[in-house]
């Protein structure tokens, strides 16, 4: 299956300061990235949609300028928490669309925690 | 619209046993349905897919589901459950593969030995 990876796996900050997440295709080449964010014992939540050479997609209720999403190649999405606080401590899952066949299928990165102190 | 329903945060059987998960989904368009798999402090894995070919669907580890139009059902079973199949499973739906996936509350299965 493809390959997708996080960096980094874990990260502990203070609050206010800024932290990027990097999400890497690393079997093939993606115009599309997902970020999601799961709080514990909680199921995924779409965050955003991320789209090489484009502005992301946000969801409902997901502060763009709060979580800046930047895809600058078709295998690099990166998401920065910005200005980050405690209530933001979650686990946050990259995932990237593979076409597989006559179907895409969407393999998801191991994920990264991050705590805010 | 879609959503996805899971039946139980909390499932435990037996090694041994039969896994029985349940997923009930709603969708205004034909849908493509996913079982993902995730093991404490990992990303999802894959376990199977539904999209509209066979309606019974094998995975890995043995798992496998059924879609069941009449009754909006994809559930997932397992006949003998291991103890690695410890983890938390996620239903999930699509209108359109590898387009936004909307996920279910998810089913914590633990396996007694």
């Amino acid at each position: 299956g493809a390959v997708v990876s996080q960096h980094p796996s874990r990260v502990i900050c203070k609050s206010g300061t800024s932290v990027k997440i990097e999400c890497r295709s690393l079997d093939f080449q993606a115009t599309t990235m997902f970020w999601y964010r799961q709080f514990p014992k909680q199921s995924l939540m779409l965050m955003a949609t991320s789209n090489e050479g484009s502005k992301a997609t946000y969801e409902q209720g997901v502060e763009k300028d709060k979580f800046l999403i930047n895809h600058a190649s078709l295998t690099l999405s990166t998401l920065t928490v910005t200005s980050a606080h405690p209530e933001d401590s979650s686990f946050y899952i990259c995932s990237v669309g593979a076409r597989r066949g006559s179907t895409d299928t969407q393999y998801f990165g191991p994920g990264t925690r991050l705590t805010v102190l | 619209a879609q959503s996805v329903t899971q039946l139980g945060s909390h499932v435990s059987v037996s090694e041994g046993a039969l896994v029985l998960l349940r997923c009930n989904y709603s969708s205004s368009v034909p849908p493509y349905l996913f079982w993902y798999v995730q093991y404490p402090n990992q990303g999802l894995q894959l376990l199977l897919k539904y999209t509209s070919a066979a309606t019974l669907v094998k995975g890995i580890n043995g798992f496998e589901a059924e879609f069941k139009k009449s009754e909006t059902s994809f559930h997932l079973t397992k006949p003998s459950a291991h103890m690695s199949d410890a983890a938390e499973y996620f239903c999930a739906v699509s209108d359109r593969a590898g387009n936004m996936l909307t996920f279910g509350g998810g089913t914590r299965l633990m396996v007694k030995p």
